[in-house]
């Protein structure tokens, strides 16, 4: 069964502190992972992308990275913002185009 | 470029009505289009596959004659849902998939919430 699990649930940082959110996948027959943030109530916003022949990408203060043997991805985010809470969703992409999504890593950023 | 649109962006009904969201690709054509369910907390669930000019294909659980998804054109989707249940009421969202090659990237819509009294 293809599942994706991201941990933690949850975290709470101060401001500028740098973190690491984690994304684990359980088939590593994908064609890219992606990265989502999503702010209460409200649709998805693309952060990262990365095929399956790469092994991390960046954007700003994000850097994504990919190691596909070990089904597993991070998203580094570097002197966090208090801008930066929201959901943060990672999804592998499966044959037909299918997205599995993970449960979401909750950050919330304190000034 | 790149832009996916939902409409309506919430709708409010009453149990027994049917309820239609519409997808659109703007700026891009989409021969794939995909629907997802959000419950509240809870992640994106895929609900179906919808290919222009041909059947949805559903995921395991979700009802076809419940949720009626149209792909007419190559830059419209549509999702009926049949008459809306309260258990029906959550966050619909949309994505759409440019290009043919290695399952390119998908953009997502803005999302529907649907409460069903």
């Amino acid at each position: 069964k293809q599942e994706v699990t991201q941990i933690p649930a949850a975290l709470s940082v101060p401001e500028g502190e740098n973190l690491v959110l984690n994304c684990s996948f359980t088939d590593s027959a994908i064609y890219n992972l992606q990265w989502f943030r999503q702010d209460p109530g409200k649709g998805l916003t693309s952060l990262l992308l990365i095929q399956s022949s790469q092994r991390e990408q960046t954007s700003g203060r994000l850097n994504a990275s990919l190691d596909k043997s070990s089904g597993r991805s991070t998203l580094y985010i570097a002197a966090s913002q208090p801008g930066d809470s929201a959901t943060y969703l990672c999804a592998a992409t499966y044959q037909g185009g299918k997205l599995i999504f993970g449960q979401g890593t909750e950050l919330s950023v304190k000034p | 470029g790149a832009v996916v649109s939902q409409h309506p962006s919430r709708v409010i009904c009453k149990s027994g009505t049917s309820v239609k969201i519409e997808c659109r690709s703007l700026d891009f054509q989409a021969t794939t289009m995909f629907w997802y369910r959000q419950f509240p907390k809870q992640s994106l669930m895929l609900m179906a596959t919808s290919n222009e000019g041909s059947k949805a294909t559903y995921e395991q659980g979700v009802e076809k004659d419940k949720f009626l998804i149209n792909h007419a054109s190559l830059t419209l989707s549509t999702l009926t849902v049949t008459s809306a249940h309260p258990e029906d009421s959550s966050f619909y969202i949309c994505s759409a998939e440019s290009g043919q090659a290695n399952y390119n990237e998908q953009f997502f819509g803005p999302g529907t919430r649907l409460t069903v009294l």
